[in-house]
């Protein structure tokens, strides 16, 4: 079947640090992969997604690249910064199935 | 920018009561979602909607679970017979297309006493 395998957390940095997430996926075919971004107290926000091998998505300082031949998507950001303090999660969503299935979450605290 | 609303926020129950989780996508779209998040786990899809009726259901989606779209706004989910064990954040999600990433509600978390 199809699932998501996501670093586990918490993670907590200082500002200006380094961040990567770890995501690594199984799938039939080639999915499209999401990252998703939960702000304390909201909801689901997609953060940046990539639908087919090689694509790059980003948005907001953080990148991911979807590699097939690992078949990860991980997240990195170069310098974070408070605001950056929230769940992250990844997802996929098959080509044959358009449901997204998620991985566990990653919550991420930046401190000033 | 248009979003996807969710009412209540929070909802409280007793055990046995039926309860209705509303949602109002983004106008123009057409496709239709629910997912669950227990405390501390994953988020887990829950059932599609599209052209009024479901296109996909995963097995958490039995008989005590149903969805409707009453009118041209509003996309419910109704639970006949709440357990203890449906206690969860629920997030309703919309696209305009299938190429389209799904949009999410802040959620409703309910709570089954």
């Amino acid at each position: 079947g199809n699932s998501v395998t996501q670093m586990e957390g918490p993670v907590t940095l200082s500002e200006e640090a380094f961040l990567t997430i770890n995501c690594t996926y199984t799938a039939t075919g080639y999915p499209s992969l999401f990252w998703y971004v939960q702000y304390p107290g909201e909801g689901l926000q997609l953060l940046l997604k990539a639908t087919k091998a090689d694509d790059k998505g980003s948005n907001k300082g953080f990148e991911a690249t979807y590699r097939k031949e690992t078949t990860s998507f991980h997240l990195e950001k170069g310098s974070v910064q408070v605001s950056d303090s929230a769940v992250y999660f990844c997802a996929l969503s098959p080509p044959n199935d358009y449901k997204l299935s998620f991985g566990a979450g990653t919550t991420v605290t930046v401190r000033a | 920018e248009p979003e996807v609303t969710q009412t209540p926020s929070h909802q409280v129950t007793q055990m046995g009561q039926e309860v209705i989780l509303r949602c109002v996508p983004i106008s123009n779209h057409l496709y239709f979602y629910w997912y669950r998040q227990i405390l501390g786990q994953k988020v887990e899809f829950l059932v599609s909607f599209y052209n009024n009726e479901i296109s996909e259901k995963s097995e958490i989606f039995d008989d005590q679970f149903s969805v409707e779209r009453p009118d041209g706004s509003n996309f419910t989910l109704k639970i006949r017979s709440t357990k203890l064990e449906d206690s969860a954040m629920y997030f309703c999600a919309s696209r305009g297309d299938l190429n389209q990433p799904q949009h999410f509600g802040d959620g409703t978390r309910l709570s089954i006493l």
